[in-house]
């Protein structure tokens, strides 16, 4: 049974530019919630996505954006790069209807480096 | 949940037993969660529970929760140095999902 997998390990990029990062959940799981983890810090909720749609989002601005496959899979976009948006972000995936809850499995993250 | 908050450091010997601490904020929380991240790596999953439990025994790991007080811990027997890590207590955002985290507590083991 395949885990949540993340494309690239690790990517490094210069203020201005945009980057996208890839998920793919794991195997039955439907929803995709996307996290942010400054170093010392724990994750931060950036958004989730359930049937394509972005279901909820928390405290980033615009220049974070995503998408939803039919698949399931997921990708998480950042426009305009600064250099705070370095950070691991971390990709989640859980199913809504599991017996505990929407129990949240996590990817080993992509590892982004603004320079 | 708002703000969960966690001491930053632990260390302990090893074969001793770790006990973690977490406050939460949100009551109404269904699920409160422990996970675990290793040097460079992604989160993982080390245990749960659910509200209405006041304690969970899982080999090793024993969750204890007071709703009362808000207050979460995770006990870790017979520590080993593979335990070393970051432990992070999570609570729901709203409703059922997504997390909130804590900043994590570094769990050093000493041989």
């Amino acid at each position: 049974d395949a885990g949540v997998t993340q494309s690239p390990t690790h990517l490094i990029k210069t203020r201005g530019q945009q980057v996208t990062l890839r998920c793919s959940p794991k195997s039955g799981h439907d929803t995709v919630s996307w996290y942010q983890q400054a170093l010392g810090q724990g994750p931060q909720f950036i958004f989730q996505y359930y049937e394509e749609e972005e279901r909820q989002r928390g405290n980033f601005p615009d220049r974070f954006s995503g998408h939803q496959f039919p698949n399931y899979s997921s990708e998480l976009n950042v426009n305009a790069l600064l250099l705070g948006d370095s950070a691991l972000y971390l990709c989640a995936s859980s199913l809504p209807t599991s017996g505990i809850g929407e129990t949240q499995y996590f990817g080993p993250g992509t590892r982004l480096l603004v320079l | 949940g708002e703000d969960v908050e966690q001491s930053l450091f632990l260390s302990v010997r090893e074969g001793d037993s770790s006990v973690i601490n977490c406050t939460y904020t949100d009551s109404s929380s269904t699920y409160l969660y422990w996970y675990k991240q290793e040097p460079g790596a992604g989160l993982q999953l080390l245990t749960y529970i659910f509200s209405n439990m006041d304690m969970k025994q899982d080999q090793r790991l024993t969750v204890l929760l007071n709703k009362k007080d808000k207050h979460l811990s995770l006990r870790i027997a017979d520590t080993q140095t593979g335990d070393s890590a970051i432990y992070f207590c999570a609570e729901p955002y709203s409703g059922n999902t997504p997390l909130v985290f804590g900043k994590g507590t570094r769990l050093s083991v000493i041989a």
